[in-house]
């Protein structure tokens, strides 16, 4: 039973400061990793990729991979209430695997 | 680009009754994946189709429960003779490619059961 375990929180955070969200998976073969965003009673929007171990930036977002651990964290710079959110994180597995694996998600308030 | 489209937005029936959820996936976007999402729980896969093809409905509980993608108009995911348990949020969501994970997905139907 492939499993992404997240922290449910609530996660708070102070506006400006740094929110740190983390995500552990259990199948070691798992290639390819997700974070969604979802706002209360939205739909989830894709809001980083990454598939090497690493870390990879976009924006105010940094996500960070390492496979040994299989520990995938996403980093939220300057964080805004804007911010405040669910973030599920997914895992697919690879090898041609069609399906995400989905995190129950860590709620996020940033607090203005 | 209208994006994945979805409906309805919200969904009650009756128990024993049919549930019938329609999406039309992004422009361009011919892979089409159902998600279930129930209240405190995270998303979980049921189908993925190809247009007139399921290539994997390995989520899809054995009854009740069947899928389709016409190769005219939206992906159908049909839920006979509903439970209260059915009662859930139904994401649709597309790519461009069948492997991989970066989705868009639909704003989704909200199915309640009574």
């Amino acid at each position: 039973q492939k499993e992404v375990e997240q922290n449910s929180g609530p996660l708070s955070v102070p506006e400006g400061a740094i929110a740190s969200l983390n995500c552990t998976y259990s199948d070691r073969g798992s290639q390819s990793f997700f974070w969604y965003r979802q706002y209360s009673g939205k739909s989830p929007e894709l809001i980083m990729s990454i598939y090497s171990n690493g870390d990879k930036e976009d924006g105010r977002f940094t996500a960070q991979l390492n496979k040994a651990s299989q520990y995938v964290s996403l980093l939220i710079r300057d964080s805004q209430p804007s911010d405040s959110a669910t973030y599920l994180c997914a895992v697919n597995s690879g090898a041609g695997s069609y399906q995400l694996t989905f995190g129950k998600g860590t709620k996020l308030s940033v607090i203005p | 680009n209208a994006g994945v489209m979805q409906n309805p937005r919200h969904l009650v029936r009756r128990r024993g009754q049919e549930a019938r959820l329609r999406c039309s996936p992004m422009k361009g976007h011919s892979h089409v994946y159902w998600y279930r999402q129930l209240p405190e729980e995270g998303l979980k896969f049921m189908v993925y189709l190809q247009k007139e093809n399921i290539i994997d409905e390995s989520g899809m509980p054995k009854e009740r429960f069947s899928a389709e993608f016409p190769k005219e108009g939206p992906s159908i995911l049909r839920i006979q003779q509903v439970v209260r348990g059915d009662s859930a949020a139904y994401f649709c969501a597309s790519s461009p490619t069948g492997t991989g994970g970066e989705y868009t997905f639909g704003s989704g139907t909200r199915l309640t059961v009574v």
